[in-house]
């Protein structure tokens, strides 16, 4: 069964320090897709990156890079700088190829307060 | 603004009563998707639509619940004999037919009390 496993309720950091969330996932599928969305105090959750299951390599964009172990089942997200406007709850998701890709299995999220 | 649009943004109602939300996804979005969310809890699954077609109904959809999307344009949720336990975020979010797995956009969501 899919399940995405996301250890850390709540992350507290200073402004400008470097936090790592972590994503663990499960699934049969040999093909499937995760995703990280970000859920600011607004409720709208807003898309930052997609990968899929052949596809290991890093990927930075900006502050933010994301290292996929398929090893490890892993998916973790690091945010390098962090800033105030960080602050939100960060979901890890799941799609797979059973579903069609058309389901996201999301984990219960990690808060991250960012302070000034 | 081009974004997912939901309304209303908050509902109140009694338990026992009827409510239903509407979903505007992005215009040329094929497929539009519903989602639960608790709080505390990440999104759940609840339905998804691919033009007017509903492909996918979770078993969280119970026979309460009832979603469409006539002419494949906006969606509605309704929710009959609501209970305390419908308290929720409701999401919408929608993605094109590009390819299998695009990122869904999602809207700001209605959040149901029920009392």
């Amino acid at each position: 069964a899919q399940k995405v496993t996301q250890a850390q309720t709540e992350i507290s950091v200073v402004e400008k320090e470097d936090v790592t969330l972590d994503c663990v996932y499960e699934t049969r599928d040999t093909t499937y897709y995760l995703f990280w969305y970000k859920q600011p105090p607004s409720g709208e959750l807003v898309f930052l990156i997609r990968r899929n299951s052949f596809d290991e390599q890093n990927e930075i964009s900006g502050r933010y890079s994301w290292n996929f172990q398929k090893s490890t089942s892993s998916f973790n997200f690091t945010i390098t700088a962090s800033q105030v406007v960080d602050s939100a709850v960060y979901f890890c998701a799941l799609s797979e190829a059973t579903t069609g890709f058309q389901k996201l299995v999301f984990g219960t999220g990690t808060r991250l307060l960012v302070s000034p | 603004d081009t974004g997912v649009s939901q309304d209303p943004r908050h509902k109140i109602t009694k338990r026992g009563q009827n409510v239903t939300f509407r979903c505007d996804p992005i215009s040329e979005h094929n497929r539009l998707y519903w989602y639960r969310q608790t709080l505390g809890q990440g999104p759940e699954f609840l339905t998804y639509f691919q033009n007017e077609a509903q492909l996918e109904k979770s078993r969280l959809l119970s026979d309460r619940f009832s979603a469409e999307r006539p002419k494949g344009s906006f969606s509605t949720l309704e929710i009959q004999r609501t209970e305390q336990g419908d308290s929720a975020m409701y999401l919408c979010a929608s993605s094109p037919l590009r390819d299998l797995a695009t990122e869904a956009f999602f809207g700001q969501g209605t959040r149901l009390t029920v009392v």
